[in-house]
């Protein structure tokens, strides 16, 4: 069965300090992987896309790293900002002949002052 | 603004009845995609219209059905409302191919008393 799994569930930082959020999916054969960022009640908004072939990618403070062998991705969140309190989401992809997205139940974080 | 418009922004109706969601896509996008998602639970794949034509669907109940305009909006139609159907609608549109981007809408927070 393909699955996102995502960890963790929740997570707390402190204003300025890093963080990693992690994702394992069992999705094959397995076209390509996003992150995304939704805000409390708003639709998710893309921070980065990465194919099979592609081990990281950087979208300003965001960067996300793609282990197609071991399955998993990672996205570092770098000098943390209140802004980014949001849940992050890994949706994977099955593959290029197909257009359903599996989504990851998302990491909820949350940045404290 | 990621261009996908959605109305209404809220809705609430009582159970037994039916409501019509709908959702512009983005400027020369060709794919919609539906989504639900309840209260703390991550989107689940409703369906999903190319071009005019269903392409493929997700966890989509029989009293929900869709369709895409040859104006390329699409209409989520929801019926014998249930309590269990509240919860925040979704549509993304992409231009077409697995590897684009999807842009989400607002969505629509639909209450179900």
């Amino acid at each position: 069965k393909n699955q996102v799994e995502q960890s963790p569930q929740s997570l707390i930082i402190l204003e300025g300090k890093n963080c990693t959020l992690q994702c394992n999916y069992t999705v094959s054969p397995f076209s390509n992987l996003r992150w995304y960022k939704q805000d409390t009640g708003r639709g998710p908004v893309s921070l980065t896309i990465m194919t099979f072939s592609e081990n990281t990618k950087s979208n300003g403070r965001y960067t996300a790293t793609l282990d197609a062998d071991t399955k998993q991705s990672s996205l570092h969140i770098t000098a943390s900002q209140l802004s980014d309190s949001a849940s992050y989401i890994c949706v994977v992809s099955p593959s290029s002949g197909t257009y359903k997205y599996i989504f990851g139940t998302g990491t909820r974080l949350k940045v404290l002052a | 603004d990621s261009g996908v418009t959605q109305t209404p922004k809220h809705l609430i109706t009582a159970t037994g009845q039916r409501v019509t969601l709908r959702c512009s896509p983005r400027s020369g996008d060709l794919s919609v995609y539906w989504y639900q998602q309840s209260l703390d639970q991550g989107l689940q794949f409703l369906i999903h219209y190319y071009n005019g034509e269903e392409r493929a669907k997700g966890n989509i109940l029989e009293r929900f059905s869709a369709q895409q305009f040859p104006d390329l909006h699409s209409e989520l139609n929801l019926s014998s409302l249930e309590l269990g159907d509240s919860a925040l609608y979704f549509c993304a549109s992409t231009r077409g191919g697995g590897n684009t981007e999807a842009f989400f809408g607002q969505g629509t927070r639909l209450t179900v008393v």
